[in-house]
């Protein structure tokens, strides 16, 4: 299947900081991706729909100028936790378009905000 | 919007017997229920998909059946083994040709295999 690479897998900051997260795609190309949140013991909740090219469409009660996302290639987005604080905390998922029409996801990043 | 609903939230099974879990989904439009299975620590990993136009779908152990009629998905895996031990999450989306559709998640199920 489709590989979709995230970087980095884990990251520990300082509260205030800006934290910047990629997606890749590995073996194809992606016109669409996504990002999902999901805390601990919970389901996955999509944050915003990552267009290359255009700006990303962001999901009710989600702040576009906290988490900036870019989608500047076919094959990578990347997304920005500004001004990082505690409850940003969290175990962030991207996904991406396979050419069969799957949605494949990658394998995560878990930021800790101290 | 779209509203899934995942059950149970958790199951308890022996190995070698069969698991179900069972999702419902709310928007008559979305054609789209994939699977996927996720470990601690990772992401999620799609296992099986079916597709509006479809009763039925099965690979080796696994098999995924879908009611239109009743709006609800379900996952079937037989001789579970004690690597079948996970978070499964069901999914639905109204995708379109190369358009993918929002995926909405269900709640989750742990599945518990006892060797």
């Amino acid at each position: 299947g489709a590989v979709v690479s995230q970087h980095p897998s884990w990251v520990i900051c300082k509260s205030g900081t800006s934290v910047k997260i990629e997606c890749r795609s590995l073996d194809f190309q992606a016109t669409t991706m996504f990002w999902y949140r999901q805390f601990p013991k919970q389901s996955l909740m999509l944050m915003a729909t990552s267009n290359e090219g255009s700006k990303a469409t962001y999901e009710q009660g989600v702040e576009k100028d906290k988490f900036l996302i870019n989608h500047a290639s076919l094959t990578l987005s990347t997304l920005t936790v500004t001004s990082a604080h505690p409850e940003d905390s969290s175990f962030y998922i991207c996904s991406a378009g396979g050419w069969t029409g799957e949605l494949f996801f990658g394998e995560g990043s878990r930021l800790t905000v101290l | 919007g779209e509203n899934v609903e995942q059950h149970p939230s958790t199951l308890s099974v022996q190995e070698g017997d069969s698991a179900v879990i069972k999702c419902t989904y709310s928007d008559s439009a979305s054609n789209y229920f994939p699977w996927y299975k996720q470990e601690l620590g990772k992401g999620p990993q799609l296992i099986i998909d079916i597709r509006s136009n479809v009763g039925e779908k099965k690979d080796q152990r696994i098999a995924v059946t879908l009611n239109k009629t009743a709006k609800h998905f379900s996952l079937h895996i037989t001789e579970t083994q004690p690597e079948d031990s996970a978070v499964y999450f069901c999914a639905a989306s109204n995708a379109g040709g190369t358009s993918y559709g929002k995926l909405t998640f269900g709640q989750g199920t742990i599945l518990t295999v006892h060797p």
